[in-house]
């Protein structure tokens, strides 16, 4: 079985420029989550779909980043424009997410490495 | 809210040595636990989860934790480490009652296992 699968794996860019990062979840999990791993830290979440709907954005910066699951797929994660404190590792997750109340277990991809100069 | 907090940021230890590394948790409501792994340059690996019955959890590569409630802990153990199990090891926390499935997860203990 595939993991999920992200791309770039690394990317640097300078302060004020835009980015977008690509998630291929896991085939058939409905749920898909993004995370920002700040060095020495551990992984935050930033926003979680369901399908193509969001249900949770609450730590999302919404004045620079922006994400979005069409088709309830694959999902695109962008930050325009931006800082040098959003030099994170980006992380992408999916889960069956049965509906049952129990947390289904998180498969994570291998992240995408940002630096922002 | 809820929060999780690994009280060593770094674990020396030498092969075949056992190991815990210490999670330490608080919320206001019941919460699921998890451990997971992260190699270097690679995703998180779930390692280990409580969600309900026995409090003492087993999983991959000889790995186990306890679920205290009273000390709201969750600490991670092995008998004997390898070389191989040197990596990043987050314990983290899922609130039930939420509709979502947020995982907060701690800092994170660093895992060097010395020949």
């Amino acid at each position: 079985e595939a993991g999920v699968a992200q791309s770039p794996r690394y990317k640097i860019i300078e302060k004020r420029q835009s980015v977008a990062f690509w998630c291929n979840p896991i085939s058939g999990h409905a749920t898909l989550y993004w995370y920002q791993q700040i060095l020495g830290q551990g992984p935050k979440l930033l926003i979680q779909f369901q399908n193509n709907g969001v249900v949770d954005d609450s730590q999302l910066p919404k004045d620079r980043f922006s994400a979005e699951r069409l088709k309830g797929v694959d999902s695109t994660l962008k930050i325009q424009p931006a800082k040098l404190e959003d030099s994170a590792v980006y992380l992408c997750a999916s889960s069956w997410s049965s509906g049952t109340g129990i947390t289904d277990t998180q498969y994570f991809g291998p992240g995408t490495r940002l630096t922002v100069l | 809210a809820q929060s999780v907090t690994q009280l060593d940021s770094q674990v020396p230890v030498f092969e075949e040595a056992p190991v815990e590394l210490r999670c330490n948790y608080s919320s206001s409501v019941s919460v699921y636990l998890f451990w997971y792994v992260q190699y270097p340059n690679q995703g998180l690996q779930l390692l280990l989860k409580y969600l309900s019955g026995s409090t003492l959890v087993k999983g991959i590569n000889g790995f186990e934790a306890e679920f205290n409630k009273s000390q709201t802990s969750f600490h991670l153990r092995k008998p004997s480490v390898h070389i191989s199990d040197t990596a990043e090891y987050f314990c983290a926390v899922n609130n039930k009652e939420t509709s979502g499935s947020r995982l907060t997860f701690g800092e994170g203990t660093q895992l060097t296992v010395n020949p």
